[in-house]
């Protein structure tokens, strides 16, 4: 079984809806992270956690929210989606003494209509 | 917000061949990594460095940390198609964050 799964794989919605993104790892590490990725412009953070106590904002976290469940789980919603949070969103996991390794989970692709 | 460029955007090669890609950032990182991103998937660590100046392999891949500490260099030896997909490179911020770069895709043909 994948430490990092992500559901669901794919969606389509359409603009306004509110929409969620879960995330669940089996690799027992505090820190958790969400990005996008767009053609051409790499990943980029949105929200992360080091903690299930503890949220940060990352570069991009205008039109999104997230919620640290557990120590294993970590969704990220959008509350009113807009066409131009169409992208492939990335789950991601570290441990607290190896955070430059980060455990990638296989991706959402997400379309807003 | 912070960037990394990576440069070529994208490299089409003959199996084989060797190929060179690097990073460039306006910030010092004290640990720059590469990621590869095979299609359908998520990235994967390839590589990480810990000091300027710094070269490690890992099999074919060779990266080296810049002596400015504001780049890095990924060569990657007698290229085979299972080298395709998505190489990123990223740099950790003191605050353990990962900026990653823009990336460059790579398409081996046999």
């Amino acid at each position: 079984d994948a430490d990092v799964t992500q559901t669901p794989r794919n969606r389509i919605t359409k603009t306004g809806k509110r929409i969620m993104l879960e995330c669940s790892q089996t690799k027992g590490h505090d820190r958790m992270y969400w990005y996008r990725q767009d053609p051409g412009l790499g990943l980029r953070l949105i929200y992360y956690s080091f903690d299930v106590k503890d949220i940060n904002k990352g570069e991009i976290s205008d039109g999104y929210s997230v919620s640290r469940q557990a120590q294993a789980k970590f969704s990220l919603s959008l509350e009113s989606a807009i066409p131009n949070q169409t992208a492939l969103y990335f789950c991601a996991t570290s441990a607290r003494d190896r955070a430059e390794t980060q455990y990638f989970g296989p991706g959402t692709r997400l379309l807003v209509l | 917000g912070q960037q990394l460029n990576q440069s070529p955007q994208s490299m089409f090669i003959q199996e084989g061949e060797d190929v060179s890609m690097n990073c460039t950032s306006s910030s010092i990182f004290n640990t720059w990594l590469w990621y590869k991103q095979e299609p359908g998937e998520g990235p994967v660590l390839l590589i990480a460095l810990y000091k300027a100046g710094e070269l490690t392999s890992n099999g074919r891949l060779t990266a080296q940390f810049g002596i400015t500490r504001k780049d890095s260099f990924l060569n990657i030896s007698a290229s085979i198609p299972s080298d395709v997909g998505i190489y990123f490179c990223a740099g950790q911020t003191n605050t353990d964050k990962l900026i990653f770069g823009t990336g460059t895709r790579l398409q081996v043909f046999p």
